[in-house]
C-alpha cells in the first residue's frame, strides 16, 4: 500500500524562529505531486505549498519552503519566522496518478509560543 | 465564487438512520472527492469522480454510496449509519485537462461536515 508517514505527532516553535516538519512517503510511481496542507482549528484545509516530483528545485512560498529528496522519498516543510497564525495541524500528501487522488499522512500539530 | 459548499455543517444521527451529505462546487471542476477524517488522523478517500456519470471507490468506501449526475454536485449517501462512521467528512474538487491523470492542480476543500452517530 502506498503510504505517507509524518513521524512527529506534535512540534513546538518559538515565535520568529524556524521549524521543520518531516514527511516520508512510499510510492512506486515515478511521476507524482506532493503537497503540504494546513488545517487550523476552523477545520479548513488550506494549501501551503506544492512540489512536482520531476523538478529538482525545491518549492518556496514566502516563509514556507520544502526540502525534497526524491531518492530518499522525503518531503519536509520548513517554516521560517514562525507566526502565531501558523499554529495548526499540517498534513503532507501526494497524488496517486489516476484521478489525482490525495494520500495523506496522519498530520503534525504545530504549536507556536509567544 | 463560493467554492466548495457542504451541507449540513453538523449532524447527529441514530444508528440505522440514513442521510445524504450534500456537496456542490461552482468552479466548473471536473474532479470531485469525498474524504473522511477521524480524530487525530489524516484524511482518507471514500469515493471520487473524474466527471459527471463516473464514480470510483477510494480507500474506505464500505457503508457509503455516491452519484454524480451533474458537474456541480457530488452527494454522499449513508444508508445504515453505524458508530464507526462518526467522523468529519470533507468534499473536494479539482480541475484537470485530459482524462484520468494527475497534476499539480490542488484540490479545493469544503469546510467539512461533522457527523456523530449515536
Amino acid at each position: 500500500a502506498q503510504t505517507v508517514t509524518q513521524s512527529q505527532p506534535e512540534m513546538s516553535v518559538q515565535e520568529a524562529e524556524t521549524v521543520t516538519l518531516s514527511c516520508t512517503y512510499d510510492t512506486s510511481e515515478s511521476d507524482y505531486y506532493l503537497f503540504w496542507y494546513k488545517q487550523p482549528p476552523s477545520r479548513q484545509m488550506i494549501l501551503v505549498i506544492r512540489q512536482e516530483a520531476y523538478k529538482q528545485q525545491n518549492a518556496t512560498e514566502n516563509r514556507f519552503s520544502v526540502n525534497f529528496q526524491k531518492a530518499a522519498k522525503s518531503f519536509s516543510l520548513k517554516i521560517s519566522d514562525s507566526q502565531l497564525g501558523d499554529a495548526a495541524m499540517y498534513f503532507c500528501a501526494y497524488t496517486e496518478e489516476y484521478g489525482n487522488k490525495l494520500v495523506f499522512g496522519a498530520g503534525t500539530i504545530l504549536r507556536v509560543k509567544s | 465564487n463560493a467554492g466548495v459548499t457542504q451541507t449540513p455543517k453538523f449532524r447527529i444521527l441514530k444508528i440505522g438512520q440514513s442521510m445524504t451529505l450534500q456537496c456542490t462546487q461552482d468552479m466548473n471542476h471536473n474532479y470531485m472527492y469525498w474524504y473522511r477524517q477521524d480524530p487525530g488522523m489524516g484524511l482518507k478517500l471514500i469515493y471520487y469522480s473524474v466527471g459527471a456519470g463516473i464514480t470510483d471507490k477510494g480507500e474506505v468506501p464500505n457503508g457509503y454510496n455516491v452519484s454524480r449526475s451533474t458537474t456541480e454536485d457530488f452527494p454522499l449517501r449513508l444508508e445504515l449509519a453505524a458508530p464507526s462512521q462518526t467522523s468529519v467528512y470533507f468534499c473536494a474538487s479539482s480541475y484537470l485537462t485530459g482524462y484520468g491523470g494527475h497534476s499539480n492542480q490542488p484540490q479545493h476543500f469544503g469546510d467539512g461536515t461533522r457527523l456523530s452517530i449515536l
